[in-house]
């Protein structure tokens, strides 16, 4: 079991609906990621919030919209999104998104379909 | 231009048989190096983070070592359950730039 919570574990979702993913974590990290990963290949970063701030935005399609409520939650609100979209989405927090050596830990992800 | 390459991008080894897996990288100002394992449909497990040239981490079967160029992650004597996917990152700018991992199966 990880310490990042990701839910829901799959997602089927048509190109008009709009569905979100959800992502906690209770380690005290005040960074937290998203990454998007296709099969075999490594994860990319999409975004990243740092102090419930977003910090880095990885030049992602408006459709992907992210939100920080607090700095245990992060969600990724998803809409009109395309079949190439579809991945397994991966969030990620870390103590800090400056300090050197603090390692990313990772939940198991949401593996999202587009028909 | 950061680069991270990873070596071989599969491999294939008999259990028991010893072996190690390779990360170059071409970064300027590394934060750190950070080995993961990655099982089929889950996220990435942290390893170790290396930092400095000569640092050596261990757990395990697995040994990762660091020098200015490049990292190491040995495998001693592996097992079936060892099969997965190793991923190697450096740190820059709050950022893990991966390398494409490799790809290990371990047969009993």
């Amino acid at each position: 079991d990880t310490e990042v919570t990701q839910t829901p574990k799959h997602l089927v979702m048509g190109m008009t609906n709009k569905k979100s993913l959800k992502c906690e974590q209770h380690m005290g990290h005040r960074a937290m990621y998203w990454y998007k990963q296709k099969a075999k290949k490594p994860p990319e970063l999409m975004f990243v919030y740092s102090y419930e701030k977003l910090s880095i935005n990885e030049s992602v399609p408006s459709r992907f919209s992210p939100e920080c409520p607090n700095s245990s939650l992060l969600n990724l609100h998803l809409h009109a999104l395309q079949p190439e979209d579809s991945a397994l989405y991966l969030c990620a927090s870390s103590q800090d998104s400056g300090t050197q050596n603090q390692p990313q830990h990772f939940g198991d992800g949401t593996r999202l379909s587009i028909l | 231009e950061d680069q991270v390459t990873q070596s071989p991008e599969a491999l294939r080894l008999q259990e028991g048989e010893s072996s190690s897996l390779n990360c170059s990288y071409t970064v300027s100002g590394l934060r750190g190096l950070f080995w993961y394992r990655q099982d089929p449909g889950k996220g990435p497990e942290f390893l170790f983070t290396l930092y400095s040239a000569g640092e050596e981490k261990e757990k395990e079967r697995l040994k990762a070592t660091l020098t200015k160029k490049e990292s190491f992650l040995h495998i001693t004597a592996p097992k079936p359950e060892d099969s997965a996917t190793y991923l190697c990152a450096v740190q820059k700018r709050g950022k893990l730039i991966f390398g494409q991992g490799t790809e290990l199966s371990v047969k009993p």
